[in-house]
């Protein structure tokens, strides 16, 4: 079965600090994979997607697909930064969406 | 493009109550989907539509919920009755076929 594991519900770092949030992923084909991000009461936004490979806002995600990982990277972390952050993947032909649980990252002054 | 337009923002109803969530898609997109988000189960995938025609609808949680979409540019949820545990925020998404989705703004539905 297609599942997307986020194992921190709440990642706490100050601001400058290195951030990983780690996102695991069980597939049986060809994923494609998705970060999304939602500030705080607002509408969920596409950060990147790995078929991109693209930098968003400082942030950066490789698909690893022998450790079944695509965690979110930034080597500097903002106060701006501080929202909660959802690992997706794709599943099968019709395009459905599948969320982990998300992550939570604050970043303190 | 004003992008994926929910209706209405918050909600507040009576227990036992007729809720209708609307949602209005991205001109063109042909995949429409509704997701359910609370703090203790996160965001679930309700049903989804390619279409206009329902893929799978395996994430309605009860014969309460249902969902329709008449035509490309308009899908509704309702829930009749409500409960107090149906309280969330209500997503809407859209998407083009491989290009990602686009989330409205969600409501904010508490039953009382």
């Amino acid at each position: 079965a297609q599942r997307v594991t986020q194992p921190e519900k709440l990642l706490s770092v100050f601001k400058g600090a290195p951030v990983e949030l780690k996102c695991n992923y069980s597939y049986s084909g060809s994923p494609e994979l998705f970060w999304y991000v939602q500030y705080s009461r607002q509408r969920l936004q596409l950060l990147l997607r790995h078929i991109s490979r693209e930098s968003i806002k400082g942030f950066t995600a490789d698909l690893n697909k022998g450790e079944t990982s695509f965690h979110l990277k930034k080597p500097f972390a903002q106060e701006e930064d501080s929202a909660m952050y959802y690992c997706a993947l794709i599943s099968g032909g019709y395009n459905k969406l599948i969320f982990g649980a998300g992550t939570r990252l604050a970043v303190h002054p | 493009d004003a992008g994926v337009i929910q209706s209405p923002r918050h909600e507040v109803t009576e227990m036992g109550q007729e809720v209708t969530l609307r949602c209005k898609p991205i001109s063109g997109h042909d995949y429409l989907f509704w997701y359910r988000q609370t703090m203790m189960r996160g965001l679930e995938l309700l049903i989804y539509f390619n279409n206009n025609v329902p893929i799978d609808d395996s994430g309605m949680p009860e014969d309460r919920f249902s969902a329709k979409m008449p035509n490309a540019s308009f899908s509704t949820l309702k829930i009749q009755p409500s409960e107090p545990r149906d309280s969330a925020v209500y997503f809407c998404a859209s998407s083009l076929r491989d290009y990602g989705y686009t989330f409205g703004s969600g409501t904010r539905l508490t039953v009382v």
